[in-house]
């Protein structure tokens, strides 16, 4: 299986501050059809867990633009331009490119 | 608007059965990619398998033979069974249109 490892595990921000988490995969997540298929979900609290962000950096609909991915091969970071209050939660990466699809540990993002 | 909701026991005694439906309105279980995702206490998130618009399927091996899901078209359902359940086996388990749409959850405790 894949192995995403997410760093850090946790960070504790001020409100319109900016902040990177990583990701990192054990093998490269391009797949043969030359896309690469990593995703960023977060989980606010009480609530599912809702996509962000699509292969890579192409922003789900309704997502603000503070958010942005970037990466590519085996090292992927989400950067959170500006963080607001509903910014907080869990912020998973996961991959789609290899089965099983896997995902990253999660970074708890809350405030300072 | 398309709405997933998970229904089933909450509480399943170890090596029992669990079983899970997921009730789909707003959008066809024939077209796209559905599925089930665990969430285990802590942050740790789980890809348990995938049903297809035709009903083929995809199971993540670390399940190996407890897994199976099948799906009812007329009702617009699909389920998911879990054999041979352990303690390890408690979590929130999650119904996925693969990866916009999410249910709300249902948590499952295996306890005796």
């Amino acid at each position: 299986d894949v192995v995403m490892t997410q760093t850090p595990p946790s960070l504790s921000v001020a409100i319109g501050q900016s902040v990177s988490i990583s990701c990192k995969s054990s093998q490269s997540l391009v797949a043969s059809d030359k896309n690469t298929y990593l995703n960023w979900l977060l989980q606010s609290p009480g609530r599912s867990p809702k996509r962000l962000i699509y292969q890579v950096s192409k922003l789900d609909s309704g997502v603000p633009d503070r958010f942005s991915g970037s990466g590519s091969e085996k090292d992927f970071t989400l950067k959170i331009s500006r963080v607001e209050a509903e910014d907080l939660g869990v912020y998973y990466c996961l991959q789609g490119t290899h089965l099983p699809w896997t995902f990253g540990g999660g970074t708890k993002l809350e405030l300072k | 608007e398309v709405h997933l909701q998970e229904s089933g026991p909450g509480l399943v005694k170890p090596s029992q059965s669990l079983s899970l439906t997921c009730s789909v309105t707003g959008f066809s279980i024939t077209s796209n990619y559905w599925g089930w995702i665990r969430k285990f206490p802590g942050n740790e998130m789980e890809w348990m398998g995938s049903i297809s618009y035709s009903g083929s399927t995809s199971y993540n091996p670390s399940l190996k033979s407890r897994v199976s899901f099948t799906r009812d078209t007329s009702k617009n359902q699909f389920f998911l069974q879990l054999n041979s359940v352990t303690t390890e086996d408690t979590a929130t388990y999650y119904c996925v249109r693969f990866w916009s749409y999410w249910g709300q959850g249902v948590m499952v405790t295996v306890s005796s």
